[in-house]
């Protein structure tokens, strides 16, 4: 158990245009969803964490206007990439939680395959 | 902010030998995680230790946890090819739902 799926898993776009990821928890409830971003030769980099049914948390730098985040359910998590440019470029990554808040110490965070956007 | 560091970022290992990689937080974690990257994955989650002082074992890899639960390690004996790819350690603070990750050791197997 604890499948999380991306979609779509490889992505090329023009610059400016708009790119969705969606990321889904395929056998379980996801009370929270993680979207992290990895470079190349780097490790990953929390951008925001969002909850079913409430505005996402976003990391210090991250803009939220450029990065929507949507968790309308508790299986689907989306990241629209807005406007996108060439340094957008990298590889997203999204995990989920079974639990919530103030279950630190038995989390567990279930990452799915990733995305890796190319912006030309 | 909490941060974790790993070292060493690379480990270049002859198959057949041990190596250890060591994760250090600069505060107390409630819980520590291990992941693993193959080259163009996803990381894939490993284990979690909670106690302090915890060691576990999954056949040729050993994870421990510090007993002050800042630090933690994990020794791979016997290296094999297929143990390349990039470890990662990830820390949850004390009420916090986040994971800090550590930068990684990149892990590459001479045969």
């Amino acid at each position: 158990g604890a499948v999380v799926s991306q979609h779509p898993s490889w992505v090329i776009c023009k610059s400016g245009t708009s790119v969705k990821i969606e990321c889904r928890s395929l056998d379980f409830q996801a009370t929270t969803m993680f979207w992290y971003r990895q470079f190349p030769k780097q490790s990953l980099m929390l951008m925001a964490t969002s909850n079913e049914g409430s505005k996402a948390t976003y990391e210090q730098g991250v803009e939220k206007d450029k990065f929507l985040i949507n968790h309308a359910s508790l299986t689907l998590s989306t990241l629209t990439v807005t406007s996108a440019h060439p340094e957008d470029s990298s590889f997203y990554i999204c995990s989920a939680s079974k639990t919530g808040f103030g279950l630190a110490g038995e989390e567990t965070q279930y990452f799915g395959p990733g995305t890796r956007l190319l912006v030309l | 902010g909490q941060q974790v560091m790993q070292i060493p970022q690379y480990q270049h290992v002859q198959e057949g030998e041990d190596f250890t990689t060591y994760c250090n937080s600069s505060t107390t974690l409630s819980n520590i995680q291990w992941y693993k990257q193959r080259p163009g994955g996803h990381p894939v989650f490993l284990i979690q230790l909670v106690k302090s002082g915890e060691v576990k074992k999954q056949k040729r890899l050993t994870f421990q946890f510090g007993e002050a639960k800042k630090n933690s390690s994990l020794h791979i004996t016997a290296t094999q090819t297929t143990d390349v790819g990039t470890y990662f350690c990830a820390g949850h603070a004390f009420n916090d739902y986040k994971l800090s990750f550590g930068a990684g050791t990149t892990v590459t197997v001479r045969a």
